[in-house]
């Protein structure tokens, strides 16, 4: 079956614009997460959502970042006026329900701030 | 919150050898503690997970062992393979029936099976 996807996979931007990043989820998963990868590092949490449960969004770096999930499928993270300090890679993963359980993950959006 | 340190970084391994990295926790609460390798341009993938009931897992060639009293878990990966190379992260949380915290990831360890 089909698996976690995100667009686009490359993202070039100049610092000061706004990014749209978007995650198509596993059908019937009801979990969603978003994370950060900086070159060789690990993953920072930054917002999950779960069902109709207002979305933990302790994770985010600043509140230029946002992000809004449709139901229970497509979710979008924005990030506005964009910094050089931005430029990773946006994870998103999806789970049945709960946070222990397995999370399938995206390809990722490799985000490069000019 | 909780903080998770991974070792080591780079692990080179010749094929067939066992590799072992090794990861602790500083959070006693925590309970769930899975593996996971991210091959090049790819997202992380499960591979072995544990929970704080059991002390050790195995899958084929894949292994996990938990110290509780210590707080550190480790992955074995015996008869290393060339597309074992890849980078692995170990995570940690705690759940209840009612509520969880986020996955903290390790750093990472890339690990390369030479042919």
């Amino acid at each position: 079956g089909a698996g976690v996807s995100q667009s686009p996979s490359n993202k070039v931007t100049e610092k000061g614009k706004d990014v749209e990043l978007r995650c198509d989820p596993i059908s019937g998963h009801t979990a969603l997460y978003w994370y950060r990868q900086r070159l060789g590092q690990g993953l920072e949490f930054l917002i999950y959502f779960q069902g109709n449960s207002a979305p933990d969004k302790s994770g985010l770096p600043s509140d230029r970042f946002s992000a809004e999930r449709t139901g229970e499928s497509v979710s979008t993270l924005t990030i506005q006026r964009t910094q050089q300090e931005d430029s990773a890679v946006y994870l998103c993963a999806s789970s049945l329900r709960r946070i222990e359980e397995t999370q399938y993950f995206g390809p990722g959006t490799r985000l490069l701030v000019l | 919150g909780e903080n998770v340190e991974q070792h080591p970084s780079t692990l080179s391994v010749q094929e067939g050898d066992s590799a072992v990295i090794k990861c602790t926790y500083s959070d006693s609460a925590s309970n769930y503690f899975p593996w996971y390798k991210q091959e090049l341009g790819k997202g992380p993938q499960l591979i072995i997970d544990i929970r704080s009931n059991v002390g050790e897992k195995k899958d084929q060639r894949i292994a996990v062992t938990l110290n509780k009293t210590a707080k550190h878990f480790s992955l074995h990966i015996t008869e290393t393979q060339p597309e074992d190379s890849a980078v692995y992260f170990c995570a940690a949380t705690w759940s209840t029936s009612g509520s969880a915290r986020q996955l903290t990831f390790g750093s990472g360890t890339q690990l390369t099976v030479l042919p």
